[in-house]
């Protein structure tokens, strides 16, 4: 089953807020996951990586990821309003390549100035 | 730069009109990927290569062909496009298939069939 929910937003918070972006999923055989940045009219953009459980982080973004729980996390600290984006979840099981990635919906991320 | 360069950018045609959209990479990479992204469905793969002649369907391509002659080039074909074709189209290349390898992707054509 390829199934990944998450919230479409949108999600509005003021500059410098801490921003929490989730997504949930059903396949316990995911094991790659992976967070995307899009701009309005643009492609796409690997923003984070994660192999299996645990935490990654990356300047002001830290990826979580909960396989008991079947979650992840995108957490931005300092959020600025160049961060407002449509940011996308992706997560792929140990056998598939790129081929076998199912992404979620995106949420769509607002930072007020 | 590199980069995966897909046109036109934006696209309006009639039912039943042949079409081809191109993709270009200029990063010897050997995987390229199409997708289609519509709003409550999100991202959805229509087709992939793994290298030149190597073409294989993803979830969605039923209305749709590709072809991989050369390694940088990979045109999606709407023989006869619907409407239920609309949608904005986007091109991915990566250096390999494997799963941690960073898909890089173009920046999108927004597709009309009325």
């Amino acid at each position: 089953q390829k199934e990944v929910e998450q919230d479409p937003g949108p999600l509005s918070v003021p500059e410098g807020a801490i921003v929490s972006l989730n997504c949930t999923y059903s396949n316990s055989a995911f094991q790659y996951f992976m967070w995307y940045r899009q701009y309005s009219r643009k492609g796409p953009e690997l923003l984070m990586y994660t192999y299996s459980s645990g935490n990654k982080e990356d300047g002001r973004f830290t990826a979580q990821v909960d396989k008991s729980s079947k979650y992840i996390s995108l957490f931005i600290r300092d959020s600025q309003p160049s961060d407002s984006a449509t940011y996308l979840c992706a997560m792929s099981d140990s056998g598939g390549g790129a081929d076998g990635l199912t992404f979620g919906k995106g949420t769509h991320l607002i930072i007020q100035p | 730069e590199a980069q995966v360069t897909q046109n036109p950018r934006y696209l309006i045609t009639v039912t039943g009109k042949k079409l081809t959209v191109t993709c270009s990479q200029n990063m010897n990479h050997e995987y390229m990927s199409w997708y289609r992204q519509d709003p409550g469905l999100g991202l959805r793969q229509i087709y992939y290569s793994m290298n030149v002649e190597v073409t294989d369907k993803g979830d969605v391509p039923e209305g749709y062909k590709v072809s991989r002659k050369e390694k940088r080039n990979f045109p999606l074909i709407l023989e006869s496009p619907s409407p239920n074709q609309t949608s904005l189209y986007f091109c991915a290349s990566s250096r390999r298939r494997e799963t941690n390898e960073k898909l890089f992707f173009g920046s999108g054509t927004q597709l009309s069939v009325l």
